[in-house]
């Protein structure tokens, strides 16, 4: 139980284009998904809290106009990464919780993003 | 607010041989404690957790970790590792509300673990 799927899991795509990842809770409803960067042989970095239906709360520091978060369903958060540059190059995971997991969150498998 | 401490970056120890990976928190409310496994272009899986109750809990994989409130630790123990635990192991903390009944997770700088044949 609590499996979190993440697509694409490898994405390269050139500077100034967008760029979907897409978070999905498939045996539970998460109420709340969070999403993460990391960069490499570092640890995760929150980037932003979504609870379903509302607008998602986002780290200081994080440009919300860059990274759009929509939490539209108890199953599904999608993060689009607009007009990306290479510096957005990162590895991006996505994690799920209920009230129920105490605390605990599901991570999922995570997005190798390059940007050329 | 919430911090996690690991405080060794990498540790190599030998197949079949103990470890112990460190972890200190620092924490103004009750603390939940987790410790998370990370295989290289992967996600993380859930070793154990903490949450009330026996400060012994036993993990997945023969791991083990032991809450201390009064040293502040939660330190990751195996008593004999395989190749296949080389991977890096975060230590995390609940912090802050995140509204709908969630938490936010704190999470330590990480520790390398690579286990020589």
């Amino acid at each position: 139980g609590a499996v979190v799927s993440q697509h694409p899991s490898r994405v390269i795509c050139k500077s100034g284009t967008s760029v979907k990842i897409e978070c999905r809770s498939l045996d539970f409803q998460a109420t709340t998904m969070f999403w993460y960067r990391q960069f490499p042989k570092q640890s995760l970095m929150l980037m932003a809290t979504s609870n379903e239906g509302s607008k998602a709360t986002y780290e200081q520091g994080v440009e919300k106009d860059k990274f759009l978060i929509n939490h539209a369903s108890l199953t599904l958060s999608t993060l689009t990464v607009t007009s990306a540059h290479p510096e957005d190059s990162s590895f991006y995971i996505c994690s799920a919780s209920t009230p129920s997991s105490y605390n605990e969150q599901f991570f999922g498998p995570g997005t190798r993003l390059t940007v050329l | 607010a919430q911090s996690v401490t690991q405080l060794d970056s990498q540790v190599p120890v030998f197949e079949e041989a103990p470890v112990e990976l460190r972890c200190n928190y620092s924490s103004s409310v009750s603390v939940y404690l987790f410790w998370y496994v990370q295989y290289p272009n992967q996600g993380l899986q859930l070793l154990l957790k903490y949450l009330s109750g026996s400060t012994l809990v036993k993990g997945i994989n023969g791991f083990e970790a032991e809450f201390n409130k009064s040293q502040t630790s939660f330190h990751l123990r195996k008593p004999s590792v395989h190749i296949s635990d080389t991977a890096e192991y975060f230590c995390a903390v609940s912090g802050s509300y995140s509204g709908a009944g969630s938490y936010q997770l704190t999470f330590g700088k990480g520790t390398k673990l690579s286990v020589i044949p």
